[in-house]
């Protein structure tokens, strides 16, 4: 079946420090991957997606490359902020599954200044 | 547009009762899901929706109902209220397109639901 891994938390890093949020899947199919952002007390707000191989999403810095051959899909920012403290969800549909998104289990990112 | 709205915004419940979450969209999307989320679990779908009319179990749908009467409504019903259900309730909407499948889902801000 399909299945979303990413790589477990907390990361805690210094401001402007380099990001990497790994992510991998398991599809059936060809699916979609999106990168959700959590902040405290809020709902999930979508911060970028690919739709197909090599595709490159981007969003507020953030980016991450739709990787075939790794079943990958690893978030990265250059420089991170305070304000990027949040909880990141990798997440996969799956046209062929159906509909429904299936999401890892989060990574909190705690940046301090 | 207010999007995906959720109420209530929290809810405490005894065991037994029950109770139904409350989920709207304004933006004509056909497709509306639930879920919950738990500490280190991610999300899980409970219950979705391809259209007014129909509705679909997903991952967890055990002691929850839902119906799809209208396009804009998506209400989750807890039947009987157990410590379990104890979560953070997410809905979500997205518009079809074609070929199957959805875009991008929006969710609401979230129910947090404690059954004590």
């Amino acid at each position: 079946g399909n299945s979303v891994t990413q790589m477990e938390g907390p990361v805690t890093l210094s401001e402007e420090a380099f990001l990497t949020i790994n992510c991998t899947y398991t599809a059936t199919g060809y699916p979609s991957l999106f990168w959700y952002v959590q902040y405290p007390g809020e709902g999930l707000q979508l911060l970028l997606k690919a739709t197909k191989a090599d595709d490159k999403g981007s969003n507020k810095g953030f980016e991450a490359t739709y990787r075939k051959e790794t079943t990958s899909f690893h978030l990265e920012k250059g420089s991170v902020q305070v304000s990027d403290s949040a909880v990141y969800f990798c997440a996969l549909s799956d046209y062929q599954a159906g509909t429904a998104l299936i999401f890892g289990k989060g990574t909190t990112l705690s940046v301090s200044s | 547009n207010a999007g995906v709205t959720q109420t209530p915004k929290f809810q405490v419940l005894k065991t037994g009762q029950s109770m139904t979450l409350q989920c709207a969209q304004d933006m004509n999307h056909e497709y509306m899901s639930w879920y919950r989320q738990d500490p280190g679990m991610g999300l899980r779908l409970i219950h979705y929706s391809v259209g007014a009319g129909i509705t679909d179990q997903g991952e967890v749908p055990n002691g929850y109902n839902v119906s799809r009467s209208t396009t804009e409504d998506f209400p989750l019903r807890l039947l009987s209220a157990a410590p379990s259900q104890t979560s953070v309730y997410f809905c979500a909407s997205a518009a079809s397109v074609a070929g199957g499948g959805t875009d991008t889902q929006y969710f609401g801000p979230g129910t947090r639901l404690t059954v004590l």
